[in-house]
């Protein structure tokens, strides 16, 4: 079993749509999660990170966290042409030091 | 420019050559981590370092990769006798003491292998 999985895709909205992308992760020591926006030929760049259960709002970003269920969300709200990109999941395994292991991404793309 | 810096962008080299791979992290950035990526796949990680120490290194790393950050600074990553199976984007990052999970990452090197 990989130890972070997301859902490959391409997931496609309308402009203005909400974009519901989801991360399961193996580790229940896992205690800190990230999203990380790729744009293609370009490197990772963080948009959220979340480290306690519940909602964390960030503009239209929205991560979530279930630590009892493993697994993490980002919600984009208001999706717009430029939100497409590949979203990269990453988690921080707690007793495995400060490396992020990432998952394979889901390629999001938003239509006008 | 405040970022992580990579060098080169792009190496193109024959199969069976040293090629090394130049990061310069974010000034007050401790921590520095090597990544490699292949196309549709997240960022794998091969090794990252604390100062000078090099604290981790993946156990699906082959011997022919060292990686060194002398005086914690800039660091460098050497790949002996090159596959045509390494090549990928080789991406560096960096973070700051106890937020260390927070990775920025520079451009990448590409690396091409025929």
């Amino acid at each position: 079993q990989k130890e972070v999985e997301q859902n490959s895709g391409p997931l496609s909205v309308p402009e203005g749509a909400i974009a519901s992308l989801n991360c399961t992760y193996s580790d229940r020591g896992s205690q800190s999660f990230f999203w990380y926006r790729q744009y293609s030929g370009k490197s990772p760049e963080l948009i959220m990170f979340i480290y306690s259960n519940g909602d964390k709002e960030d503009g239209r970003f929205t991560a979530q966290l279930n630590k009892a269920s493993q697994y993490v969300s980002l919600l984009i709200r208001d999706s717009q042409p430029s939100d497409s990109a590949t979203y990269l999941c990453a988690v921080n395994y707690g007793n495995q030091g400060g490396k992020l292991i990432f998952g394979q991404g889901t390629e999001l793309s938003v239509k006008p | 420019d405040t970022g992580v810096s990579q060098d080169p962008r792009h190496k193109i080299t024959k199969r069976g050559q040293n090629v090394t791979f130049r990061c310069d992290p974010i000034s007050e950035h401790n921590r520095l981590y090597w990544y490699r990526q292949t196309l549709g796949q997240g960022p794998e990680f091969l090794t990252y370092f604390q100062n000078e120490a090099q604290l981790e290194k993946s156990r699906l790393l082959s011997d022919r990769f060292s990686a060194e950050r002398p005086k914690g600074s800039f660091s460098t990553l050497e790949i002996q006798r090159t596959e045509q199976g390494d090549s990928a984007m080789y991406l560096c990052a960096s973070s700051f003491g106890r937020d260390g999970e927070k990775l920025f990452f520079g451009s990448g090197t590409q690396l091409s292998v025929l």
